[in-house]
């Protein structure tokens, strides 16, 4: 399976400032996925990150809040917009492999915000 | 709306007998089911899974059961190991026009506590 490296692995912020995470996979993947874990909470799909065009989000995020880019197939960033205490979770990516499902999980990111 | 349930927070099973978690769901559409298994600070790890064409899959000491008419699948781990203590999700997608299963929707989780 794919092996995917997600940085930064924690971090501390500042209500109202904005922080990029990036994934990394060592093969090319047909599929990308950004998701939030809230505290005590389950996965929750926050977009699919589309190689060339446009993430795809699911309701409840939008673009301006979660921007996304795949400028390949084999990279991603989300970045979380203006944080504010809420956006305290642990965000994963995964990916899909050449071959199909199961989808394969990063380590994640936790971010609290202060 | 929750569309997949896993209604037991926790679970305590001794070494060696057989660990038992269960999992419902609502959305009659969903036809791929898989079963995860998380430690502390680190991602979800993908353990088994089944299609809605089959109603059991076997790998090793884990099985999965799907009963599609109740909506209910259930992961049998036996013999349960310490090793296995870590939280479970179950999570289900469907190819809805064909879109290769991109979206899992996840359960809660539950806490599995293997005591040696």
């Amino acid at each position: 399976s794919a092996v995917i490296s997600q940085k930064p692995s924690r971090d501390i912020c500042q209500r109202g400032t904005s922080l990029t995470i990036q994934c990394q996979v060592d093969s090319q993947v047909t599929m990308m996925f950004w998701y939030r874990q809230q505290p005590g909470q389950s996965l929750t799909l926050i977009a699919t990150a589309n190689q060339g065009s446009e993430a795809t989000y699911e309701s409840g995020f939008v673009i301006d809040k979660f921007p996304i880019s795949r400028p390949n197939l084999t990279f991603s960033t989300l970045t979380v917009s203006n944080m504010s205490p809420e956006d305290s979770s642990i965000y994963l990516c995964s990916v899909i492999g050449q071959g199909g499902q199961p989808q394969h999980f990063g380590d994640g990111t936790r971010l609290s915000i202060l | 709306d929750q569309q997949v349930k896993q209604n037991s927070p926790s679970l305590s099973v001794q070494e060696g007998r057989i660990s038992i978690l269960n999992c419902d769901y609502t959305n009659s559409m969903f036809d791929y089911f898989l079963w995860y298994k998380k430690y502390p600070a680190e991602g979800p790890t993908f353990l088994i899974s089944i299609s809605s064409i089959k109603d059991k899959n076997e790998d090793g000491r884990f099985t999965v059961f799907l009963n599609k008419s109740a909506k209910h699948l259930s992961l049998h781990i036996v013999p349960s190991q310490p090793g296995d203590s870590a939280v479970y999700f179950c999570a289900a997608t469907d190819n809805a026009g064909g879109t290769s299963y991109g979206k899992l929707t996840f359960g809660q989780g539950t806490i599995l506590t293997v005591h040696p």
